[in-house]
């Protein structure tokens, strides 16, 4: 399977716990982006890699959470301290040079 | 006000009816728009993809773009079962630094009856 990945799929945690999700983009895919979607929403933008460089964050991303891409490959992001309100779908998609953004099956988290 | 608009449904329609889904936007630097199927608990994948205003067509589904009304649409004919899902519009700006960045709208769930 060539599409993106994520995993875990699922991760149930206590809040105050801190969790960590991994995307691994389409292979040469420099430009990767992480959403995150809430029942019944669509999907919000959270950050945009281009190779390892974090270029851009929304306003959404509160300092407990952050994003590596250490290698310009796989992607990491980080909850710390959850709470109930992080409990959402956590998409990563991924982009070649040009404009389509293909989405991996995302992570869905659920915070007790 | 929400950069964009779409009415959630859900919409439910019978087998081989025509389905008409719609997106309107505020933000004039809309330039790319693109229709987005998600099956329930699924990541979304990609289904249309139009930048000028006008039709674009690709075998039983029709994406049309209105850039002077802020108007976007997705037209399914002869709906299938297998078409039942939530299906997003997404759009983004493309240059002047928005990083492509995609803007969502809610979604709207379809249900397709045999």
């Amino acid at each position: 399977d060539t599409g993106v990945s994520q995993n875990p799929r699922h991760k149930i945690t206590k809040r105050g716990q801190n969790v960590t999700f991994r995307c691994d983009p389409i292979s040469e895919h420099n430009r990767l982006y992480w959403y995150r979607q809430t029942l019944g929403q669509g999907p919000e933008f959270l950050t945009y890699f281009q190779n390892e460089a974090q270029l851009e964050k929304s306003r959404l991303l509160s300092d407990r959470f952050s994003a590596e891409r250490p290698k310009g490959s796989f992607s990491t992001l980080e909850i710390q301290r959850t709470e109930q309100g992080d409990s959402a779908m956590y998409l990563c998609a991924s982009r070649p040079g040009g404009e389509t953004q293909y989405f991996g099956p995302g992570t869905r988290l659920l915070v007790l | 006000q929400k950069e964009v608009e779409q009415d959630p449904g859900p919409l439910s329609v019978p087998e081989g009816a025509i389905v008409s889904l719609n997106c309107t936007y505020s933000n004039s630097a809309f330039q790319y728009f693109m229709w987005y199927r998600q099956y329930s608990r699924k990541g979304p994948e990609l289904l249309m993809y139009t930048y000028s205003s006008g039709n674009k067509e690709d075998g039983r589904f029709t994406a049309q773009v209105d850039k002077s009304s802020k108007y976007i649409s997705l037209f399914i004919r002869d709906s299938q079962p297998s078409d039942s899902a939530t299906y997003l519009c997404a759009m983004f700006a493309g240059s002047g630094g928005s990083n492509y960045k995609l803007t969502f709208g809610k979604g709207t769930l379809l249900t397709v009856n045999p």
